[in-house]
């Protein structure tokens, strides 16, 4: 069965440092997987997608997200943080045609 | 990025009277549809599953003559709270998917309904 470990509720860091978000998953096939961000009563916007094309992906406002098969992760980073970062994040992957599984996402904290 | 738009953004009603959601596409024909609920600082839960022109599929425990969802057309899903109730209030996040999207999610912007 498929299912979605965001590692961390939370993460603080501070403004200017790298940003780690660590998502790992479990499937029985090669699923695609997704990074969201959501910020305070707003929709869910979405950051990067994984789907079996490049195991490294690049997505929006500087935040990419690796591949990793031999160690089922899906990590998100950032280079550095800025205080606009700071939001919900959720870790997304699928589970059959039109069939999706939430994380329980990481609240990011950026300090100033 | 494929565009969801959602409709109202914020509604109060009174206990007892009914609310629709609209959730569109904007851009994309979405064949299908999500109905998620959220509560604070929590992830989704999902409630439906629509296709276009097909009844939905309601996740366990979500009554389905309470969230009435019609997808009748490739581009809007509604969702109607009946006889809505205070345990109602909640942010409602409606997203769409197609072939055209590569399968991607697209979220709404989420609808804030408090029931009084």
């Amino acid at each position: 069965a498929q299912s979605v470990t965001q590692l961390d509720s939370h993460v603080s860091v501070s403004e200017g440092t790298p940003v780690l978000l660590r998502c790992n998953y479990s499937s029985s096939y090669s699923p695609s997987l997704f990074w969201y961000v959501q910020h305070p009563n707003k929709g869910l916007q979405l950051l990067l997608k994984y789907t079996s094309a490049a195991t490294l992906v690049k997505g929006i406002n500087g935040f990419e997200a690796e591949f990793k098969k031999s160690e089922t992760s899906f990590h998100l980073t950032k280079p550095s943080a800025h205080m606009s970062d700071a939001a919900e994040y959720f870790c997304v992957v699928t589970a059959g045609t039109y069939k999706y599984i939430f994380g329980t996402g990481t609240r990011l904290k950026v300090l100033a | 990025g494929a565009v969801v738009s959602q409709h109202p953004s914020w509604v109060i009603c009174k206990s007892g009277t009914s609310v629709k959601i609209e959730c569109r596409s904007l851009d994309f024909q979405a064949t299908t549809m999500f109905w998620y609920r959220q509560f604070p600082k929590q992830s989704l839960m999902l409630m439906a599953t629509s296709n276009e022109g097909s009844k939905a599929t309601y996740e366990q425990g979500v009554e389905k003559d309470k969230f009435l969802i019609n997808h009748a057309s490739l581009t809007l899903s509604t969702l109607t709270v009946t006889s809505a109730h205070p345990e109602d209030s909640s942010f409602y996040i409606c997203s769409a998917t197609g072939r055209t999207v590569q399968e991607t999610q697209y979220f709404g912007p989420g609808t804030r309904l408090l029931v009084l």
